[in-house]
């Protein structure tokens, strides 16, 4: 596809239940983004990939979460024994590269909402 | 580090007239500065962005921003309101290696 995918595009699960979400970056896209928008907030860092470099992990709230970039291109973010609070829009973007005039392409999202 | 500020979380205009939303930055390093757009149920689409050079920047859908660096602000703006411009605006910085984004504005457009 031509754009960054992300599924599922919604997901309702019990509180304390494991999800997770997927994003599929723009192919050749070495840069891949996870962010949280909840109602109200603006976009919330959660983690960075940059090639095969060690993620940026500094934006992810608490150890329930995790996410994993496999072979350069999909990635899974992960949310353990989940709370009402995680629920949000869960926001996917890849880049080409690092360089800082290289804007971000963004998926749909995710809706999460926890029961 | 970097920050960024957008004034006013709702703009209210009518169709027509003059769309000003208002960014305010700070970042330690020259920086790169875009404006996103977000329609409901979508992700962020790219609007317009200032590298270097020009300070006056177009994009798509009729929008523009100035950059300048003495206000350190980079405020969007649209010479008249369609209906289809109501959506929520985003702010964002890069300085280093982050890109930091406003907490948004939501553009209304009155018939």
């Amino acid at each position: 596809g031509a754009g960054v995918s992300q599924s599922p595009s919604n997901k309702v699960t019990e509180k304390g239940k494991d999800v997770e979400l997927r994003c599929d970056p723009i192919s050749g896209h070495t840069a891949l983004y996870w962010y949280r928008q909840s109602l109200g907030q603006g976009l919330e860092f959660l983690i960075y990939f940059q090639g095969n470099s060690a993620p940026d992990k500094s934006g992810l709230p608490s150890d329930r979460f995790s996410a994993e970039r496999t072979g350069g291109s999909v990635s899974t973010l992960t949310i353990q024994r989940t709370q009402q609070e995680d629920s949000a829009v869960y926001l996917c973007a890849s880049s080409l590269a690092r360089g800082g005039n290289q804007p971000q392409h963004f998926g749909d999202g995710t809706r999460l909402s926890i029961l | 580090a970097q920050s960024v500020t957008q004034l006013g979380s709702h703009v209210s205009v009518s169709e027509g007239a003059l769309v000003l939303l208002r960014c305010n930055y700070s970042s330690s390093v020259p920086p790169y500065l875009f404006w996103y757009v977000q329609y409901p149920n979508q992700g962020l689409q790219l609007l317009l962005k200032y590298t270097t050079g020009a300070t006056l920047v177009k994009g798509i859908n009729g929008f523009e921003a100035e950059f300048k660096k003495s206000e350190t602000s980079f405020h969007l703006t649209k010479p008249s309101a369609h209906m289809s411009d109501a959506a929520e605006y985003f702010c964002a910085v890069r300085g280093d290696d982050k890109i930091i984004f406003g907490k948004g504005t939501r553009l209304h457009i009155l018939p």
